[in-house]
């Protein structure tokens, strides 16, 4: 069975500072996707980065980057120079293939992150 | 393109009654999906369906709980006898027939049951 575990059930930091989510997964499937998400207090889904099993660069996007480590099945997010707006709870995901050609996520139970002034 | 399209967003039911919650996936996309997320929680797979059909529904309860996804129409999460403990946010996800196990789901924006 797919897992998700996100340690992390809450994180503080003053703005400005660099702070990293962990996200820790487990499956027997040799395809997977990876995923991040945020969600605001508004309480949508925001999309952040899918990651393919067999692609172990790390991204950078503008403050966020991700580091996929396949050896300690790890996929964790950095958010440089961190600001108030970044404050949502922030969940990591993992893609399972079904029958009849759709996917399932399995998500952590997320991160809340908190920036403060 | 508009996207994937959830009404209502807030739902208030009194114990015993029903919530019929709906989903209208992004232009193109055949498959939809429904999750909750209890609050405190993360977002936890119900079902997967594709248009008149259900395909995995491994995550429904087995009772109370029904889904469809008519030829026409919207997709329809059907709450019968709603308890307390059904109070949380429920996200329907839609993607293109060809998604495969690449995870490209596109999140709505939820429908938020309360059950007094």
């Amino acid at each position: 069975a797919q897992k998700v575990t996100q340690a992390q059930t809450e994180i503080s930091v003053v703005e400005k500072e660099d702070v990293t989510l962990d996200c820790v997964y487990e499956t027997r499937d040799t395809t997977y996707y990876l995923f991040w998400y945020k969600q605001p207090p508004s309480g949508e889904l925001v999309f952040l980065i899918r990651r393919n099993s067999f692609d172990e660069q790390n991204e950078i996007s503008g403050r966020y980057s991700w580091n996929f480590q396949k050896s300690t099945s790890s996929f964790n997010f950095t958010i440089t120079a961190s600001q108030v707006v970044d404050s949502a709870v922030y969940f990591c995901a993992l893609s399972e293939g079904l029958t009849g050609g759709g996917n399932k996520l399995t998500f952590g139970t997320g991160t809340q992150l908190k920036v403060e002034l | 393109n508009a996207g994937v399209m959830q009404n209502p967003r807030h739902l208030v039911r009194r114990r015993g009654q029903e919530a019929r919650l709906r989903c209208s996936p992004m232009k193109g996309h055949s498959h939809v999906y429904w999750y909750r997320q209890l609050p405190e929680e993360g977002l936890k797979f119900m079902v997967y369906l594709q248009k008149e059909n259900i395909i995995d529904e491994s995550g429904m309860p087995k009772e109370r709980f029904s889904a469809e996804f008519p030829k026409e129409g919207p997709s329809i999460l059907r709450i019968q006898q709603v308890v307390r403990g059904d109070s949380a946010a429920y996200f329907c996800a839609s993607s293109p027939p060809t998604t495969g196990v690449t995870g490209e789901l596109f999140f709505g924006e939820g429908s938020r049951l309360t059950v007094l």
